[in-house]
């Protein structure tokens, strides 16, 4: 069973940093492409960032782009997400997905919170 | 403000028919596959359709997808009360220098 289990959201104050992880099992993770997908509060699902296989091929929303880095570790069967001078605008659940195409996203973590505020 | 234009809500009986559509542009919709995701209320979204009409094991034929030059539709034919959710399409943009995955507004659904 594909499981996806995301973790490192918590209160962090504007300016401050916070790494997200994720969790994969059920499948040959450094086969698939992994993304980073966040949702404000009450609001849609906005992109965020996506790294390819073998981490050669990388992509950053503009509102992250510089603040924010992906990575992966396919011995370890793990994404992350290092989020730096965080915004509260960056308030969201972020979750973790797998790609099988560059657009299509076919398992998706339960997320995980992150509040900037101070 | 999203790229891609879907209706805030729809709504329809039970066992009726609704379609749901998303309005792009050609630098995402008209040269790039669409996806569409259900999120039921306090959970990860699903992903019910890819590659603008094919559906993931599992995702019952009641779901389906089409596309048609800058837009795509999403069908939901025989409309249950676990249907109510809202519904994001998705696809990748090429208006910016590297790209970008960008989703709709999200539409709600109504089952009356």
């Amino acid at each position: 069973e594909v499981q996806l289990v995301e973790s490192g959201g918590g209160l962090v104050k504007p300016g401050g940093s916070l790494r997200l992880s994720c969790a994969a099992s059920g499948f040959t993770f450094s086969s698939y492409s992994m993304n980073w997908v966040r949702q404000a509060p009450g609001k849609g699902l906005e992109w965020v960032s996506s790294i390819s296989s073998s981490s050669s091929y990388i992509y950053y929303a503009d509102s992250v782009k510089g603040r924010f880095t992906i990575s992966r570790d396919n011995a370890k069967n793990s994404l992350y997400l290092q989020m730096n001078s965080l915004r509260a605008e960056d308030t969201a659940v972020y979750y973790c997905a797998r790609g099988t195409t560059v657009t299509s996203f076919d398992y998706w973590g339960q997320g995980t919170l992150v509040t900037v505020s101070s | 403000q999203s790229v891609l234009t879907q209706p805030p809500s729809v709504s329809a009986a039970p066992g009726q028919k609704v379609t749901i559509s998303c309005s792009g542009s050609s630098s995402n919709i008209g040269n790039n596959y669409v996806s569409w995701y259900q999120q039921l209320p306090g959970t990860a979204p699903k992903l019910l359709i890819y590659d603008n009409n094919k559906r993931p094991s599992g995702i019952p034929d009641r779901f389906s997808g089409s596309k048609s030059g800058t837009s795509a539709t999403l069908g939901i034919t025989g409309l249950q009360t676990g249907d109510e959710a809202d519904y994001y399409c998705g696809t990748w943009d090429s208006s910016l220098s590297a790209g970008s995955v960008v989703f709709g507004g999200g539409t709600k659904l109504t089952v009356l």
